[in-house]
């Protein structure tokens, strides 16, 4: 496989379970990001990781939980959702330059339904 | 904060050009272009670096006023594929809080037509 890849692909949830989201990419980056995307708003970045290190939360509520085990996979652990956390879950990566984000790559998304 | 896209939706037919255009109220370090179609991953176009140093794809062109904290994206002779949303990322100055960090603009829909 290429590129990075996301599972589940759609993921529907009530708002007492536990579920998580999983990305791995294959490019052989350093960086790798969450962004959540909702109908008619920006891309809002949620968290980035350097390196395996969480080096930014972007005041995203404690119900969303990352983990970042390597550099090649990225987890969003989701537990007691609110419906209008409904959305399409992004992950990417990149090859930081000294410390700037260079191109990004995107997986194609999770999508997640909160019941 | 995001930056603004203007205009919000444009409609071309096919050999038209259009122009996209980003502004940030913040110093900026670097300015990125991606295209998302409906139901795909936003794919990379352009990124435009502070100092002028630019990377992206062939057939699409891209300015950086980094006086103005502006960048335009210019297709030309727009083919039906151009279709798509296409959004701008900035990253603010280096050294800040905001390096290593892409906020995103919210997005022009551009539909070409035959």
């Amino acid at each position: 496989e290429t590129g990075v890849t996301q599972t589940p692909r759609h993921l529907v949830m009530g708002m007492t379970n536990k579920k998580s989201l999983k990305c791995e990419q294959h490019l052989g980056h350093n960086a790798m990001y969450w962004y959540k995307q909702s109908a008619k708003k920006p891309l809002e970045l949620m968290f980035v990781y350097n390196f395996k290190e969480q080096t930014e939360n972007n005041s995203v509520p404690s119900r969303f939980s990352p983990e970042c085990p390597n550099s090649s996979h990225l987890f969003l652990h989701l537990h007691t959702l609110q419906p209008e956390d409904s959305a399409l879950y992004l992950c990417a990566s990149s090859q930081p330059s000294g410390g700037s984000v260079r191109e990004l790559f995107f997986g194609e998304g999770s999508r997640l339904t909160v019941l | 904060q995001q930056p603004v896209q203007s205009p919000q939706a444009v409609i071309l037919r096919e050999g038209e050009d259009a122009v996209i255009n980003c502004s940030s109220s913040k110093a900026l370090y670097s300015v990125h272009w991606y295209r998302q179609k409906h139901g795909e991953a936003p794919v990379f176009l352009m990124i435009l670096l502070k100092g002028g140093e630019q990377k992206g794809h062939e057939k699409i062109s891209a300015s950086f006023n980094e006086k103005k904290q502006q960048s335009s994206l210019y297709l030309t002779a727009s083919q039906l594929s151009y279709s798509g949303t296409y959004f701008c990322g900035t990253e603010k100055g280096a050294g800040g809080t905001s390096y290593g960090k892409l906020t995103f603009g919210q997005g022009t829909i551009l539909t070409v037509h035959p």
